[in-house]
């Protein structure tokens, strides 16, 4: 079965600083990779995915993500955040033809202005 | 309607009553999903279905915990005698064709009491 760690559980940075936020997951082939944003309250936004191809995609409000198979690595990053971009971050996966996501526990981004 | 709409919000229950948490889809999307979302946690894949037919409800994690579909439409997670460890926000999403472009709802969040 797929897993996903997100080691980092809270991360703070000043508005204007680049972003990397680290998802790790597990799984024996090639998977399909997902960033959601939560903010509080609401529901969970998409902002990338990856399923084959390029290994860097980009997502909406300025955000990419690489895929490295050989760290088994799908970091997402922004070179400058704004203070909205303060929330919740959940890497997931899903594994081939299922329909089901695993999700990791989630990072809080705390953004100082 | 533009998207996926849960309602209650909020709902508290006393430990033992019984509760429907009520999701209405995207109109036309195929697929439906319910997650749970426990306090500090990622989502975790409860059920899901196509049309009516529930294919998968391997993450129910009792039997207290029924889902339905009837019409293809709205769908209706019931939650019987409710316990202190159901308290959790729940997540409904929604895709056209059952793949992972998931769209989901803001939640319910269930306090049991």
């Amino acid at each position: 079965a797929q897993s996903v760690t997100q080691p980092d559980i809270h991360i703070t940075v000043s508005e204007g600083a680049s972003l990397e936020l680290r998802c790790n997951y597990s799984y024996g082939a090639t998977p399909y990779l997902f960033w959601y944003v939560q903010s509080p309250g609401q529901g969970l936004q998409l902002l990338l995915k990856y399923f084959s191809g390029d290994t860097l995609v980009q997502g909406i409000k300025g955000f990419e993500a690489e895929f490295k198979r050989s760290q088994s690595s799908f970091n997402l990053r922004k070179p400058s955040v704004h203070w909205s971009d303060a929330a919740e971050y959940f890497c997931a996966v899903g594994a081939g033809s299922n329909y089901k996501l695993t999700f990791g526990k989630g990072t809080l981004l705390t953004v100082n202005p | 309607g533009a998207g996926v709409s849960q309602s209650p919000r909020y709902k508290v229950a006393k430990r033992g009553q019984d509760v429907a948490l009520r999701c209405d889809p995207i109109s036309g999307h195929v697929s439906l999903f319910w997650y749970q979302q426990a306090l500090g946690q990622g989502p975790e894949f409860l059920t899901y279905f196509q049309n009516e037919a529930q294919l998968d409800k391997s993450g129910l994690p009792s039997d207290r915990f029924f889902a339905e579909r009837p019409e293809g439409s709205v769908s209706t997670l019931k939650i019987q005698r409710t316990q202190q460890e159901d308290s959790a926000v729940y997540l409904c999403a929604s895709s056209r064709d059952g793949h992972y472009g998931y769209t989901f709802g803001s939640g319910t969040r269930l306090t049991v009491v």
